[in-house]
């Protein structure tokens, strides 16, 4: 079936330091894949997605690129800000009509302190 | 456009009693989806439907959970009874166009029940 793998929380980071935070999948055929941010006490926003292999989504400063022949999604931020404290989720949709479920990952908390 | 709309946004209820969550998605939008998210499961479908039809319910919990969508401006989720496990945020998402799920799902701002 499919699955998504995000690294483990929570991410704790300082103002203008480097984001990354890993993304693997596993699914038949070329999902879709996507980025959603969580910030306290909201739903799910989407950050970023992209459709096919090669392509790179990019959002408010984040950036992830599908990676076919690693099967990632992997997020990455230059220089967080306090705002991007919130919980970042990974998730597919597979190119399968017959399993058209959007797949979540557990979630990453990232906190960012001034 | 409002977003996704979910009423209340709180709900406190003891043990037994009937629990209805309530979700009007984006205008225009033909697929809703239900999610119950707690720290011990993350993010569940429950539900989706497309044009008011259910086209998977096969993440509805057990019997004591029902939805349903009698147009394309509402749907309900309902917990009879309710019990404390049942405790979560549920989220209502909607989105456009002919792939249903493969479209950008908008969030709405959940609802918070807690089952004493």
């Amino acid at each position: 079936g499919n699955s998504v793998t995000q690294m483990e929380g929570p991410v704790t980071l300082s103002e203008e330091a480097f984001l990354t935070i890993n993304c693997t999948y596993t699914a038949t055929g070329y999902p879709s894949l996507f980025w959603y941010v969580q910030y306290p006490g909201e739903g799910l926003q989407l950050l970023l997605k992209a459709t096919k292999a090669d392509d790179k989504g990019s959002n408010k400063g984040f950036e992830a690129t599908y990676r076919k022949e690693t099967t990632s999604f992997h997020l990455e931020k230059g220089s967080v800000q306090v705002s991007d404290s919130a919980v970042y989720f990974c998730a597919l949709i597979a190119s399968s009509r017959r399993n058209e479920k959007l797949t979540f990952g557990t979630g990453t908390r990232l906190t960012i302190i001034p | 456009d409002a977003g996704v709309i979910q009423s209340p946004r709180h709900e406190v209820t003891e043990m037994g009693q009937e629990v209805t969550l309530r979700c009007k998605p984006i205008s225009g939008h033909n697929s809703l989806f239900w999610y119950r998210q707690t720290m011990m499961r993350g993010l569940e479908l429950l539900i989706y439907f497309n044009n008011n039809v259910p086209i998977d319910d096969s993440g509805m919990p057990e019997d004591r959970f029902s939805a349903k969508m009698p147009n394309a401006s509402f749907s309900t989720l309902k917990i009879q009874p309710s019990e404390p496990r049942d405790s979560a945020v549920y989220f209502c998402a909607s989105s456009s166009g002919i792939s249903g799920m493969k479209e950008t799902q908008y969030f709405g701002p959940g609802t918070r029940l807690l089952v004493l």
